[in-house]
């Protein structure tokens, strides 16, 4: 399974545009870029999900360049309630398994 | 629609207890997965089944862990003699058949004293 690195945290102010990234050097050519993310308390939820390019969906953008050795992830106007672990996850979903490897994740902080 | 449930939300056990940690997935969902959350990490897969068949168990800690889906719905995962180690949270999720997204449940909080 391709390994991922991401910061640890970060901050923003309420109604800032956020992007995390994501590297993951040695992805497989069968291998998506998901991401999830995590409230206190609650399980994960997934947010997106991309093979390359981009991916856009009501809450968020993947961008994912040609040789997909990394991925950002971004949010727009966030808000209080978007303060949350984010995880990047790489790995072929698509299998009959398709176990998920979570790493730390990065922790988003949003302020006024 | 209702979605992965877990009981009990919080559960204490004194050490050498056993505990029975229970999930309802999702009506139809075909895989259901076991994770193991340790504080401040990302989750950690257990063990595996689709309907009642357990295809992978590479997960689990020791052999004090044991899981089982008898009816392909309801699943439980037991953990014999608790450590303190075993203090996590307890997270089920499950998924439909060819899909790539995973519903996971609130989780269930076991402290070992």
């Amino acid at each position: 399974l391709a390994k991922t690195t991401q910061p640890i945290s970060m901050d923003s102010y309420e109604g800032q545009e956020v992007n995390i990234t994501c590297s993951h050097n040695n992805i497989a050519t069968n291998d998506y870029i998901t991401w999830y993310q995590q409230f206190p308390s609650q399980g994960p939820r997934f947010i997106i999900q991309g093979y390359k390019t981009k991916v856009t969906n009501e809450v968020a953008s993947l961008f994912i360049p040609a040789d997909r050795k990394s991925s950002t992830l971004s949010l727009p106007r966030v808000s209080l309630s978007d303060t949350a672990v984010y995880y990047c996850l790489v790995g072929d979903l698509t299998g009959t398994a398709s176990k998920l490897t979570f790493g730390t994740g990065t922790r988003l902080q949003v302020t006024l | 629609g209702a979605g992965v449930s877990q009981s009990p939300r919080y559960k204490v056990a004194k050490r050498g207890q056993d505990v029975a940690l229970r999930c309802d997935p999702i009506s139809g969902h075909v895989s259901l997965f076991w994770y193991q959350q340790a504080l401040g990490q990302g989750p950690e897969f257990l063990t595996y089944f689709q309907n009642e068949a357990q295809l992978d168990k590479s997960g689990l800690p020791s052999d004090r862990f044991f899981a089982e889906r008898p009816e392909g719905s309801v699943s439980t995962l037991k953990i014999q003699r608790t450590q303190q180690e075993d203090s996590a949270v307890y997270l089920c999720a499950s998924r439909t058949g060819g899909s790539y997204e995973q519903y996971f449940g609130p989780g269930t909080r076991l402290t070992v004293t």
